[in-house]
């Protein structure tokens, strides 16, 4: 069972525009977010993290929001550049875990066209 | 900055051939990860260390084994390589503190198994 969902495998978006990336989880324990960003032939590296008592978080064009009722989150990123296409993965850690793997979803790949 | 270093950026082996993939980062992190990546799957973790000479399972470690015999180096080994192998490797490192989430990638190794 998916603990940490990304239900969409793929997004266009226009340069100029917002992107939106969402991101559903299922265990109320889960207290810290993340957003990594990876390229073809790269590692993923952290984007943006957001920890359970906040309900946004922003770093210039990237924000992230925490809906923790509905268990989920999105990232918006506004405005899109063609440099940003990349897969998009979600990641979740549970309360009090700095040992413990966080969990990833299966990513949302994005295509920013010009 | 952190740097997580994989020993080969491409590889190709043949069925049946032992394979070592090596992992070194270079910030003191108690924990180190090993995931590889698949079209459609997302990242799916193998096994993971949280010290020297520990190890855990993780999701997917059948076929696969690690060695952690200094904090800084982190060893994935197919002991028998076979085609479902064939994937993206990517090695992880994170402090191991609970004020610290964030996960470091290494730039991965594509593996091929023929």
């Amino acid at each position: 069972d998916q603990q940490v969902k990304q239900n969409s495998p793929s997004l266009s978006v226009q340069e100029g525009r917002i992107s939106i990336l969402n991101c559903d989880y299922t265990n109320s324990m889960f207290d810290y977010f993340l957003w990594y960003k990876k390229y073809p032939a790269e590692g993923p590296t952290f984007l943006i993290s957001i920890s359970s008592i906040k309900d946004k978080n922003e770093d210039g064009r990237f924000t992230v929001f925490l809906n923790k009722s509905a268990k989920h989150l999105s990232l918006h990123i506004v405005p899109s550049q063609p440099g940003d296409s990349a897969v998009y993965f979600c990641a979740v850690s549970g309360r009090n875990s700095g040992n413990t793997p966080l969990v990833f979803g299966k990513g949302t790949r994005l295509s920013v066209i010009a | 900055d952190v740097k997580v270093t994989q020993s080969s950026r491409y590889l190709v082996k043949r069925t049946g051939e032992k394979v070592f993939l090596e992992c070194v980062q270079d910030m003191d992190h108690e924990n180190m990860f090993w995931y590889r990546q698949d079209p459609g799957l997302g990242l799916r973790l193998i096994y993971f260390s949280y010290d020297v000479k520990m190890k855990e399972k993780g999701d997917i470690p059948e076929g696969y084994s690690v060695s952690r015999e200094k904090k800084e180096r982190f060893s994935l080994i197919l002991e028998s390589a076979s085609t479902n192998q064939t994937s993206m490797y990517l090695c992880a490192s994170s402090p191991g503190t609970e004020e610290s989430y964030e996960q470091y990638f290494g730039p991965g190794t594509r593996l091929t198994v023929t």
